[in-house]
């Protein structure tokens, strides 16, 4: 049972141009996500969070966007540079839990 | 800067071979997570534990085990290697279970 899913497995975006990023979440008792960016052959890092208190959350190019009737978020890059070519994962827990569930993650390829 | 830092980044091990996966954090986190990754399964948790000696499984705890005898080490624990524990092994700290802080990984390859 898949608890944050992550529908797309890539997507190839012009570099300038927006990325949007989609996540899906079945779990209602979840009230915190969050977004981690992924190199090759590196550990995954941090990028940006938000409450479920909030519907937005922004942090310079990167907006994470969260609508819980629909239990959606989605996580828009603009501009898309080069260096944002990663595998980026959703991320979702309750407060005072020990657990972070991850989505699949999406392969994003930034084009020249 | 948290430091999060695992001993080997490429292990080649024999199908029945006990291996052990070592992580060291600097920040004096008491939570410690050890994750698999795979090609279109993501992040998995395999066990983590929130202080020293104790330990909680995660979502795939089979043919694993873990120790922590201290507050900044947790060991990862293949009792007997079999060929789909191929993975990479990624292991993270944190203080507030929340922001999660990796180690580079540790790619395993059993044979």
């Amino acid at each position: 049972d898949q608890q944050v899913k992550q529908n797309s497995p890539s997507l190839s975006v012009q570099e300038g141009r927006i990325s949007i990023l989609n996540c899906d979440y079945t779990n209602s008792m979840f009230d915190y996500f969050l977004w981690y960016k992924k190199y090759p052959a590196e550990g995954p890092t941090f990028l940006i969070s938000i409450s479920s208190i909030k519907d937005k959350n922004e942090d310079g190019r990167f907006t994470v966007f969260l609508n819980k009737s629909a239990k959606h978020l989605s996580l828009h890059i603009v501009p898309s540079q080069p260096g944002d070519s990663a595998v980026y994962f959703c991320a979702a827990t309750t407060l005072g839990d020990d657990k972070i569930i991850f989505g699949k993650g999406t392969r994003l390829h930034i084009l020249p | 800067d948290v430091k999060v830092t695992q001993s080997s980044r490429y292990l080649v091990k024999r199908t029945g071979e006990k291996v052990f996966l070592e992580c060291v954090q600097d920040m004096d986190h008491e939570n410690m997570f050890w994750y698999r990754q795979d090609p279109g399964l993501g992040l998995r948790l395999i066990y983590f534990s929130y202080d020293v000696k104790m330990k909680e499984k995660g979502d795939i705890p089979e043919g694993y085990s873990v120790s922590r005898e201290k507050k900044e080490r947790f060991s990862l624990i293949l009792e007997s290697a079999s060929t789909n524990q191929t993975s990479m092994y990624l292991c993270a700290s944190s203080s507030d279970a929340t922001h999660l802080h990796f180690g580079n990984g540790t790619r395993l390859t059993v044979t």
